[in-house]
């Protein structure tokens, strides 16, 4: 079946620290790979995504490769601040309507 | 990108009462899911709502608990129906966004947390 698998958190880094997340996924295709995240309080929302190998999506400083094979999609940042203190969510989805499929999701703390 | 609004934002309700969630979209959009995240957890997606049709629900998720209307293009509401403390959770609605031949990231709502004494 499908699947996403993240490293487990939580994540606590000071800030400017290297940050990164593992996200390996399964799946019987090609799918389109996702990064949420979700602020405290708040929905999730898009943070970047990657439709095809070796697309690497990119915002607000975070960065991910889709790398077909190692089937990984890891989250990274060079320099973190206080302010990206959230959970964040690795996803998968396929074309034509097919459900998305989250990971457990990885909780960050960064502190000042 | 679409905005999503949701209503209640937070209630907290009694054992065995109902709870109807409201979930508005300011553009019109296919299909809208209702998600359910428990404290700590990630998503679980409970339906999918399609405009004129029934929901359609995943394994583990009835129409009788979690009942679904979607009249229009725009709206959608999820009944919690008969609440236990176990039903304490975020719920949150999304679309997807269609991009010319697939769909694509999903939008989400800003939730709505409850809580069941």
């Amino acid at each position: 079946g499908n699947s996403v698998t993240q490293m487990e958190g939580p994540v606590t880094l000071s800030e400017e620290a290297f940050l990164t997340i593992n996200c390996t996924y399964t799946a019987t295709g090609y799918p389109s790979l996702f990064w949420y995240v979700q602020y405290p309080g708040e929905g999730l929302q898009l943070l970047l995504k990657a439709t095809k190998a070796d697309d690497k999506g990119s915002n607000k400083g975070f960065e991910a490769t889709y790398r077909k094979e190692t089937t990984s999609f890891h989250l990274e940042k060079g320099s973190v601040q206080v302010s990206d203190s959230a959970v964040y969510f690795c996803a998968l989805t396929f074309s034509g309507g097919f459900k998305t499929i989250f990971g457990a999701g990885t909780r960050l703390f960064v502190k000042a | 990108s679409a905005v999503i609004s949701q209503k209640p934002s937070r209630d907290i309700c009694q054992r065995g009462t109902s709870l109807t969630i409201q979930c508005q979209v300011d553009s019109q959009v296919t299909m809208m899911f209702w998600y359910r995240q428990q404290p700590g957890q990630s998503l679980t997606l409970i339906a999918t709502a399609n405009q004129g049709s029934e929901a359609t629900y995943e394994s583990g998720f009835v129409i009788d608990k979690f009942p679904i209307s979607r009249p229009n293009l725009t709206f959608s509401t999820l009944t919690v129906s008969n609440m236990s403390p176990e039903d304490s959770s975020i719920y949150l609605c999304s679309v997807e966004n269609w991009a010319g031949d697939s769909y694509n990231e999903q939008f989400f709502g800003p939730g709505t947390r409850l809580t069941v004494l």
